[in-house]
């Protein structure tokens, strides 16, 4: 059962221009929400996250949105840089039942190129 | 360096034979986490530890276990190896555990051949 979902393997962009992931769920007890981001040979390393609570979180260049009602949140990324260029994954936590482990989707390679 | 240290970085064994994965999670935090990363696959949940306690367990086989020692460094076990379980093996800590427990610290993983 593939509670996190990314529908899309693989995403290419232009540099400057805007990077939008994708990320479907099915728990509706899932109320923390994070992207991570993964080079070859490295760890996921925490990218941005935000809370149920809130619809829209934003760091620099990197803005994440919740849409609670059709269980999706998205990620965007402007403007998108070659050192961009990586795995990135949705994970998810349900806190109440599931205490601080997190969910994963399958990732999605973004392409930036120069 | 995310202050989360896995050993070894990469290991090629045989069918059948038994490893030891070791993580020392970054200093403070009390909570490890072990993932497996099959191939083309998201991050599947294995076990996890807090202060030396098993907190919750996933889809972990009955061939592996894992344990936290009294310095919070975590061992996994991989026993009786079948080629499926090859894979990129994370180990994670957070400072605790729930709601404050917002973000997993991840190491840079371990790579298991199995052949």
């Amino acid at each position: 059962d593939q509670q996190v979902k990314q529908n899309s393997p693989s995403l290419s962009v232009q540099e400057g221009r805007i990077s939008i992931l994708n990320c479907d769920y099915t728990n509706s007890m899932f109320d923390y929400f994070l992207w991570y981001k993964k080079y070859p040979a490295e760890g996921p390393t925490f990218l941005i996250s935000i809370s149920s609570i809130k619809d829209k979180n934003e760091d620099g260049r990197f803005t994440v949105f919740l849409n609670k009602s059709a269980k999706h949140l998205s990620l965007h990324i402007v403007p998108s840089q070659p050192g961009d260029s990586a795995v990135y994954f949705c994970a998810a936590r349900a806190s109440e039942t599931s205490g601080s482990r997190l969910t994963f989707g399958e990732g999605t390679q973004l392409t930036v190129n120069p | 360096d995310s202050g989360v240290t896995q050993t070894p970085k990469h290991l090629i064994t045989a069918t059948g034979q038994r490893v030891t994965l070791r993580c020392s999670p970054r200093s403070g935090d009390l909570s490890v986490y072990w993932y497996q990363q099959s191939l083309d696959q998201g991050l599947q949940f294995l076990i996890q530890y807090y202060n030396g306690e098993e907190r919750a367990k996933g889809n972990i086989l009955e061939r592996f276990s894992a344990q936290q020692f009294p310095d919070l460094h975590s061992e996994l076990n991989l026993s009786s190896l079948e080629l499926g379980d090859s894979a990129l093996y994370f180990c994670a800590s957070s400072v605790g555990i729930g709601i404050w427990a917002n973000v997993l610290t991840f190491g840079a993983g371990s790579r298991l051949t199995v052949l």
